[in-house]
Parts: structure tokens; C-alpha cells; sequence
């Protein structure tokens, strides 16, 4: 079956410092890729969507200068956390769809974020 | 804007009961999706059941199969012959139907389902 591939698992940065998160479809063209974010014990908010080749739209309350993303291609997105502060601290998961309506929507594993 | 409820914080079952987890959900839109996610202690997401708001028919999967009541924006996950596989965090997620393809999901904030041997 389809697979998204999100690297790395997990990471800790130091305060101050900007951390990359890349999202993969390993068998798919996908077209658009979400991010969300999960603190602990809680549920996934969405924070952006992105499209290959265009700007990503962020949702309301996400700072898209705080969360840098590019869609360069379309097996490839990444978030970048730009100055990472202990609250930035938490689960970021990435989903992808080939884009049309009907196609199911393909979850990476996650990666958790460690600010110190 | 979409919001999506799930009611029950946490469930616990024996093994092989049936369970049923609630989610409500408040929306203007008309053509949407409904979906129930698993996560287990791994954090992968799973799909466990996807129903089209168009579809009068009731999705099922397997021991999976939920009750949709349009009229009420209603969305209930039930589960047969509960497994202790089973166990894990239930999220109720609605998608609304974009033109263009997927769209983001908005999740309730989960249901934790334990399983009992």
C-alpha cells in the first residue's frame, strides 16, 4: 500500500535553533500534504496545507514565518520550525493525498519534537 | 467552520464485547466526509472507517461499522468482537468536499478504548 515516510522520528534542538521535518510519499505523486500537530494526550490540529509548486495555506493562529513550509516536489514536503522555543515542543504528523477526492489520505509515523 | 465532539474521554470493554463510540459533528457544508482514525501507542494513524455524506448506506468494515445519522450529524464507530488489538485513541474526523481533492480533517478530541482480557 501507499506509504509516507516523515523524517526524523524524533529530534531535540536547543532553544533558538530551527529544526527540519521532511514528509515523503514513497509510492504516490501527492499534490497536497497537511501537517498537523498533537500535544500530548491531545488531538491532531491542523496547522497547513500545501500544494506542490504554490504557497501553503495556513490555518488560523499558525504563524507561517514560525512554520516554514515548501512543497518543492511531489513526493516532498518539509516544515521547518524556525527558532524553536520549548513550546514548540510536540507531536508534528504529516499527511498525503494524490489529490483527487476520493483518494484516502496517507499518514507518516510522526515526529516528535524535543525543545530544550 | 467545522467542529467535531466525541463525548467520551475514555471507554473500557471486555474482550469480544461490543462497543460503541459517539461523535458529533456540527457543519453547514453538505458534501462532506466522515472518518474514524485509530492511533495506538505507536501514534500511527490508521483509517478504520471512511463514510461519504452522500451515502445513505451505513459503512462497514470487517467487526467495524458505524451508524451515520445525517439529519442529526451524528457519526458512531461500532466494534464487534472486541480484540485486544483494539486498544488505542479513536479520533472522529470530518472532511469537507473541496473541488480540487483532499482537504484538511478536523478531529474530535478522541476516545481512549481499552480493551480488558
Amino acid at each position: 500500500g501507499a506509504v509516507v515516510s516523515q523524517h526524523p522520528s524524533w529530534v531535540i534542538c536547543k532553544s533558538g535553533t530551527s529544526v527540519k521535518i521532511e514528509c515523503r510519499s514513497l509510492d504516490f505523486q501527492a499534490t497536497t500534504m497537511f501537517w498537523y500537530r498533537q500535544f500530548p494526550k491531545q488531538s491532531l490540529m491542523l496547522m497547513a496545507t500545501s500544494n506542490e509548486g504554490s504557497k501553503a495555506t495556513y490555518e488560523q493562529g499558525v504563524e507561517k514565518d514560525k512554520f516554514l513550509i515548501n512543497h518543492a516536489s511531489l513526493t516532498l514536503s518539509t516544515l521547518t520550525v524556525t527558532s524553536a522555543h520549548p513550546e514548540d515542543s510536540s507531536f508534528y504528523i504529516c499527511s498525503a493525498s494524490r489529490g483527487t477526492l476520493n483518494s484516502p489520505l496517507h499518514f507518516g509515523n510522526g515526529t516528535r519534537l524535543t525543545v530544550t | 467552520a467545522q467542529t467535531v465532539t466525541q463525548s467520551q474521554p475514555e471507554m473500557s470493554v471486555q474482550e469480544a464485547e461490543t462497543v460503541t463510540l459517539s461523535c458529533t459533528y456540527d457543519t453547514s457544508e453538505n458534501n462532506y466526509y466522515l472518518f474514524w482514525y485509530k492511533q495506538p501507542p505507536s501514534r500511527q494513524m490508521i483509517l478504520v472507517i471512511r463514510q461519504e455524506a452522500y451515502k445513505q448506506q451505513n459503512a462497514t468494515e470487517n467487526r467495524f461499522s458505524v451508524n451515520f445519522q445525517k439529519a442529526a450529524k451524528s457519526f458512531s464507530l461500532k466494534i464487534s468482537d472486541s480484540q485486544l488489538g483494539d486498544t488505542a485513541m479513536y479520533f472522529c474526523a470530518f472532511m469537507k468536499h473541496r473541488g480540487g481533492g483532499a482537504d484538511g480533517l478536523t478531529f474530535g478530541k478522541g476516545t481512549h478504548l481499552i480493551i480488558q482480557p
